[in-house]
């Protein structure tokens, strides 16, 4: 059971925006950054957002990230084919003094 | 260009320890700490610690506290993760990964992964 919550799945078809949520904490997501990362198939993760909202150099405009209170979110707007991947949320967790990451968040491109 | 390299697949038996490598390049090794995480088949990635390459300090995720070593070599600029008292369950891919900064920074540069099979 991971300490962060994220749904197992998520879906949509290309072009729509959809959202991924991770649930967490005042020890983790509360008092924290957290981070997002897209797994594709067979390849390492890559970071996607860090600090809540901030896209690293290269990543399209197409993600963005929020967060209010203990909850954040991942949105990914105009999806692509090439969208479809795992998703996990990330954040350090003062109770733990370790990071801690969602169960990840498998997307679907219909 | 910032480049983690690690070491090659390994199968080991239960019990046994493993030890894996991850060399840097492309920035000052010693001004990044340095994540390890894995990812078990079928489930998601899981935080097992972290290492300051500049002083050697460690800090490891609770679970893994007493069989999860973390060290460096800052002659080549490479980082080891070795995981003793091997179970089934530690089959994964390993990664390393560095830290955007210190402790409280998530991982940004990640290595290409290690797989170790643990299988009798």
């Amino acid at each position: 059971q991971s300490v962060l919550t994220q749904p197992p799945s998520a879906s949509g078809t290309p072009g729509q925006r959809v959202t991924i949520s991770c649930s967490g904490s005042s020890s983790n997501i509360g008092n924290n950054y957290v981070y997002w990362y897209q797994q594709l198939p067979g390849t390492a993760p890559k970071l996607l957002i860090y600090r809540i909202n901030q896209r690293p150099s290269g990543v399209p405009d197409r993600f963005s990230g929020s967060k209010s209170g203990t909850s954040a979110s991942l949105a990914i707007s105009g999806l692509r084919s090439e969208d479809e991947a795992d998703y996990y949320c990330a954040a350090w967790d003062d109770s733990l003094s370790g990071w801690v990451f969602g169960g990840g968040t498998k997307l679907t491109v219909l | 260009q910032v480049q983690l390299v690690q070491s090659g697949a390994e199968v080991k038996k239960p019990g046994a320890s493993v030890k894996v490598s991850c060399r840097a390049s492309g920035y000052t090794f010693t001004s990044y700490y340095m994540h390890w995480v894995r990812r078990a088949p079928g489930q998601g990635l899981e935080w097992m610690g972290i290492i300051n390459p500049s002083g050697g300090s460690t800090s490891y995720a609770q679970k893994l506290q007493g069989r999860v070593t973390m060290t460096r070599d800052t002659s080549t600029s490479t980082v080891y993760m070795e995981l003793s008292s091997l179970r089934s369950e530690d089959t994964a891919v390993y990664y390393c990964a560095r830290s955007t900064s210190g402790w409280y920074g998530g991982p940004d540069y990640w290595g290409q992964g290690t797989l170790v099979t643990v299988s009798s």
